[in-house]
């Protein structure tokens, strides 16, 4: 089945770090460009960063730059998120998705993680 | 950037028709044909509706269409039904990445 499965979410403490996972069954993983979404609680959806297939561009929301780096291992068909020095402001559902048909057109997503950033 | 606006809320009776709009820059909505729209039901992931303006992906009924004029685009919801009801977003290429709207909560009376 074609999915997308997040993992890796959970409580932490200003100033520290977590990894997240996002799984990709189903499809040919290394022909798509895939993201990271979030979504903070009763708010909207904000992009936090994007990795092109072969990972030839990587591309950061300026809120995360610096902080998050984003990477894929294409032979796991696995999409990750390694978050330092979070911020209470970095709380949030993290949803992994997949761009199809241009650039930024998200048609694929998961159910999301959970992360908790608050001492 | 500054997030995309949209109305905080909207509202249709059962069959009527309803329009959502987003309003950018000539830096966004107004300067590309990459707008998107998602619908997202709650504690649900969103889901691609429209994309580039006018398409519709594979399954999505033909009741949902885009358009969009000068920096505003729109979404129209044909002969809403009671399962239309969710929250909308927005979204735009910027010349660089992509910027969402803040969300419509469309509701079904």
């Amino acid at each position: 089945e074609v999915q997308l499965v997040e993992s890796g979410g959970g409580l932490v403490k200003p100033g520290g770090s977590l990894r997240l996972s996002c799984a990709a069954p189903g499809f040919t993983f290394s022909a798509y460009n895939m993201n990271w979404v979030r979504q903070a609680p009763g708010r909207g959806l904000e992009w936090v960063s994007s990795v092109r297939s072969s990972s030839t561009h990587i591309f950061y929301a300026d809120s995360v730059k610096g902080r998050f780096t984003i990477s894929r291992d294409d032979a796991k068909q696995s999409l990750y998120l390694q978050m330092n020095s979070l911020r209470v402001e970095d709380t949030a559902v993290y949803y992994c998705a997949r761009t199809n048909w241009g650039d930024w057109n998200f048609d694929l997503w998961g159910r999301g993680t959970l992360v908790t950033v608050s001492s | 950037q500054s997030a995309l606006t949209q109305p905080a809320s909207v509202s249709g009776s059962p069959g009527q028709s309803i329009t959502i709009s987003c309003t950018g820059t000539s830096s966004d909505v107004g300067g590309y044909n990459y707008v998107c729209w998602y619908q997202q039901h709650p504690g649900k992931a969103p889901k691609l509706m429209i994309y580039d303006v006018t398409n519709r992906p594979s399954g999505v009924s033909n009741r949902f269409s885009g358009s969009k004029s000068g920096n505003t685009a729109s979404l129209t919801i044909s002969g809403l039904q009671a399962e239309d009801e969710a929250d909308y977003y927005c979204s735009s290429y910027t010349g660089r990445n992509v910027v969402f709207g803040g969300g419509t909560n469309l509701i079904v009376l």
